[in-house]
């Protein structure tokens, strides 16, 4: 029972670099998305997708891209890492409950990646 | 707009008593879900409960009671006899309909048992 696995767990980045935080799910869930956790701040949306194609901007979407080629995988790009960028990132796929209304309910964490900046 | 407050930043207590963290929203939908998750010190977001507007009952699981009042806008979290794997970081945070992108959380209030 994998449910949402992220990769790499911990990175380092130099200033100016790129790379990619890969979020894949096993629970056939429509919608993923990706926050991230800064101290006092709580969580706060990046980008996320509705479905397979689609992805939209959330509430700090800057200096990050995002692709969802297939349904299960959520892809996160740094293009060019700055250190503002530091943080926890988690990426999280949730679901309609037809029994609840049809409502989007809770999200299923993965286990986060912590990144630094330097 | 969709707002969580939840004002107690840190609490602690000793082991075996009971503790409460306060949660208060704002949001202008008729039909919301609120939720609770707990983020041990190992990092993950664990899913505790969820609850949807139209349902004010509250909630009891094992040590844990839930405390959901419209009239305050208030979704409250009851530990009773509180142990020291209770300590962890807590986030309320509550999603409108039709809410595919609005799961807003509070700053959390982080909680510590002290044995």
């Amino acid at each position: 029972n994998a449910g949402v696995t992220q990769t790499p767990k911990f990175r380092v980045l130099k200033t100016g670099q790129s790379m990619t935080l890969l979020c894949a799910q096993d629970m056939n869930h429509e919608y993923m998305y990706w926050y991230r956790q800064d101290p006092g701040m709580g969580l706060r949306l990046i980008h996320y997708s509705v479905g397979e194609g689609t992805t939209a901007k959330g509430e700090v979407p800057d200096g990050y891209n995002v692709s969802r080629l297939k349904k299960q995988n959520f892809l996160l790009g740094l293009e060019s890492a700055a250190p503002s960028q530091t943080s926890v990132y988690f990426c999280a796929s949730s679901y309609s409950d037809p029994q609840d209304g049809g409502g989007v309910t809770e999200a299923f964490f993965g286990q986060g990646t912590r990144l630094t900046v330097v | 707009a969709q707002k969580v407050t939840q004002a107690q930043t840190e609490i602690s207590v000793v082991e075996k008593e009971d503790v409460t963290l306060d949660c208060v929203y704002e949001t202008r939908d008729t039909t919301y879900y609120l939720f609770w998750y707990k983020q041990p010190p190992s990092g993950e977001l664990v899913f505790l409960i969820r609850r949807n507007s139209f349902d004010e009952q509250n909630e009891i699981s094992g040590r844990y009671s839930w405390n959901f009042q419209k009239s305050t806008s208030s979704f409250n979290f009851t530990i009773t006899a509180s142990q020291v794997v209770d300590s962890a970081v807590y986030f309320c945070a509550l999603r409108g309909v039709p809410g595919a992108n609005n799961l807003f959380f509070g700053t959390g209030t982080r909680l510590t048992v002290i044995p």
